[in-house]
């Protein structure tokens, strides 16, 4: 089974709209660390937003937050006000601890955002 | 503060052939990972270093092996090529290893491309 799954292969928004990226995961362990990142044309992945397992509240970082459901096992990425530069390639990705202490990371397929005038 | 800086930033080699790809840590950073992004997919974890030890190994064959130096800068091989290993790799770094919601900073990638 997919540890991460993004089923939106691609997203169009408006400008100034909110969009929403889905991503559901799939874990039996009780402590992970769900993560998104960017990555434009360039190919630089950046780091957007991070919700621990165990966080009450969902994580916001500026016009990010994230809309996590554990009971779903869902961690969506919600986007405020989109931006012409928010078109981009966005990743969802699960940190999990492995038998030997380690973290091991498993990321999603990717929605491509394209943001429109 | 200078970020995490990867070379080349491309790349081709034939099938059989080996490459070597290297990377720079964040300053202050004493953990790398490296990932393999293929066309159209999402990156794939390869191993991290952690003071100079790798502390993680994701589901890549031994050809695949890696070094991380007393600066923590680090360095990728890969013996053997297929045209399979055609692919972005990123690497990144971190802080520290010890934490799930330790920040990663990724470089641009060098782009492999094996004929």
């Amino acid at each position: 089974a997919q540890k991460i799954t993004q089923t939106q292969p691609g997203m169009f928004v408006q400008e100034k709209e909110a969009v929403t990226l889905d991503c559901t995961y799939d874990t039996s362990d009780p402590s992970y660390g769900l993560f998104w990142y960017k990555q434009p044309s360039s190919g630089e992945m950046i780091f957007l937003i991070y919700q621990g397992s165990y966080d009450q509240q969902n994580a916001t970082e500026g016009r990010y937050s994230l809309n996590f459901q554990k009971a779903r096992k869902s961690a969506n990425l919600v986007i405020s006000a989109s931006q012409l530069g928010d078109s981009a390639m966005y990743f969802c990705a699960m940190r999990e601890v492995t038998s030997g202490g380690s973290y091991i990371p498993t990321f999603g397929r990717g929605t491509s955002l394209i943001v429109h005038p | 503060e200078t970020g995490v800086t990867q070379s080349p930033t491309h790349l081709i080699k034939t099938r059989g052939q080996q490459v070597t790809l290297r990377c720079s840590s964040q300053s202050g950073h004493n953990t790398v990972s490296w990932y393999q992004q293929a066309l159209g997919q999402g990156p794939q974890f390869i191993f991290q270093y952690y003071r100079e030890e790798e502390n993680g190994r994701g589901n890549f064959p031994p050809r695949f092996s890696g070094l991380q130096f007393p600066n923590y800068s680090s360095e990728l091989n890969v013996n053997a090529l297929e045209l399979d290993d055609s692919a972005l790799y990123l690497c990144a770094s971190s802080l520290t290893s010890g934490a799930l919601g330790e920040t990663q900073y990724f470089g641009p990638g060098t782009r492999l491309l094996v004929l």
